[in-house]
């Protein structure tokens, strides 16, 4: 069975710091990789979407690597502001066959200082 | 990208009854999907619909505590149904939209229930 899991689960940084979020996966059988933010009390916002043939995708401030064979992703975020505290997850779609089928890890509380 | 609207934003319920949630997309979609996040916890798929034929439940979840309808290509039903303060959780439903980088999955505001 797919277990994803993030590391850390929370962390609090100053203002203007980069960021590193980690998760790992243990079937490294996968069709892709999501990350997410997610706010308080609210719905998930798609971040990046990385393919299991690509190693990184870049969208401003965020890049997304991807190491299928070791089952790792990262996600940066560089330049750290305090609209970007919020709750990141990361989600693996096992195969073709699971169409919507997320595992989602449990997720990394960010906050950002002023 | 897809825009999702869920009814409604959230619900205090009693124990013992039931509630509908609704969940519109504003694209025709084949599968929409039904996932819970209780609290403290990341989400968990309960179904998946598809138009014209019944859901599909992963492990842990039946059709009698949680019946799903899909009458069209944008719209799906989520009920809770006897609820027990168990069920306090917020409920999303999602789709998948098939761009040039790949598949990927939005999700709705989701649907924030306490109960009582």
């Amino acid at each position: 069975k797919q277990e994803v899991t993030q590391i850390p689960a929370a962390l609090s940084v100053p203002e203007g710091e980069n960021l590193v979020l980690n998760c790992s996966f243990t079937d490294s059988a996968i069709y892709n990789l999501q990350w997410f933010r997610q706010d308080p009390g609210k719905g998930l916002t798609s971040l990046l979407l990385i393919q299991s043939s690509q190693r990184e995708q870049t969208s401003g401030r965020l890049n997304a690597s991807l190491d299928k064979s070791s089952g790792r992703s990262t996600l940066y975020i560089a330049a750290s502001q305090p609209g970007d505290s919020a709750t990141y997850l990361c989600a693996v779609q096992k195969t073709t066959d699971s169409w919507g089928k997320l595992q989602f890890g449990a997720g990394t509380q960010v906050v950002v200082t002023p | 990208s897809a825009v999702i609207s869920q009814k409604p934003s959230r619900d205090i319920c009693q124990r013992g009854t039931s509630l509908t949630i609704q969940c519109q997309v504003d694209s025709q979609v084949t599968m929409m999907f039904w996932y819970r996040q209780q609290p403290g916890q990341s989400l968990t798929l309960i179904a998946t619909a598809n138009q014209g034929s019944e859901a599909t439940y992963e492990s842990g979840f039946v059709i009698d505590k949680f019946p799903i309808s899909r009458p069209n290509l944008t719209f799906s039903t989520l009920t809770v149904s006897n609820m027990s303060p168990e069920d306090s959780s917020i409920y999303l439903c999602s789709v998948e939209a098939f761009r040039t980088s790949g598949t990927e999955q939005y999700f709705g505001p989701g649907t924030r229930l306490t109960v009582t």
